[in-house]
């Protein structure tokens, strides 16, 4: 069965970065792109990124242009987000999640970043 | 950015009852619109998507209908485990991917 294994709880000081593993199994992983959706305490979920994981190309919204980066290792079929200049904004749950055509079928579990100095 | 928007921000259903959910594009998005249901402390489940298509393992009685800019979820005969948050989302038009504020479904 799709799954999708997300690193730990993070503590950060504002000014920092964080990188958030999520970790793929059950399915070929460079058959499917990967979203990476946030959301904040009591919020709505936010779309940040896309990966497709076969050539690496990304997608990103404007808002997290200049802070997140999304990578990719595929032998290790694991995903990557990392968010930098971290800020007290920036605390939520982060998630990644698996395109099919264009819905996000199968969620990582969350992992939660909190910013706080 | 196309906006979307949800209502009722929150819904007070009777178990056995029918529930209606209401998802507004700010411009035409097509068919390219899916339901989330997300359950406290957990991932959101993919309900329904294109916008009438169950999603696998997802009971008959969630149907989604609209298009363009309108849609509905249903929920008919609500059972205790279908009272959570649910959301809709775009996508339509990308980046980025846009989600309802959501619409909370309560146990009245």
């Amino acid at each position: 069965q799709v799954q999708f294994v997300q690193s730990g709880a993070e503590v950060k000081k504002p000014g920092a970065s964080v990188k958030v593993s999520c970790k793929a199994s059950g399915y070929t992983f460079t058959n499917y792109p990967l979203h990476w959706v946030r959301q904040a305490p009591g919020q709505s979920l936010e779309w940040m990124a896309w990966i497709n994981p076969n050539d690496g190309n990304t997608k990103y919204s404007q808002k997290f242009q200049d802070r997140v980066t999304i990578t990719r290792d595929t032998s290790a079929s694991t995903a990557y987000m990392e968010l930098s200049s971290l800020r007290s904004e920036d605390t939520a749950v982060y998630y990644c999640a698996r395109d099919w055509y264009g819905t996000l079928q199968h969620w990582g579990q969350g992992t939660l970043v909190t910013v706080s100095s | 950015e196309i906006v979307m928007t949800q209502s009722p921000a929150t819904l007070s259903v009777s178990p056995g009852e029918r529930a209606t959910l209401s998802c507004w594009a700010s411009q035409s998005v097509g068919s390219n619109l899916a339901w989330y249901q997300q359950k406290p402390g957990q991932a959101p489940r993919l309900l329904i998507y294109g916008p009438s298509t169950r999603a696998t393992g997802i009971p008959a009685r969630f149907s989604g209908s609209g298009s363009g800019t309108e849609f509905t979820l249903t929920i008919s005969s609500l059972q205790s485990e279908d009272f959570a948050v649910y959301y809709c989302q775009q996508y339509n038009n990308w980046p980025p991917y846009t989600f309802g504020q959501g619409t909370k479904l309560e146990i009245k």
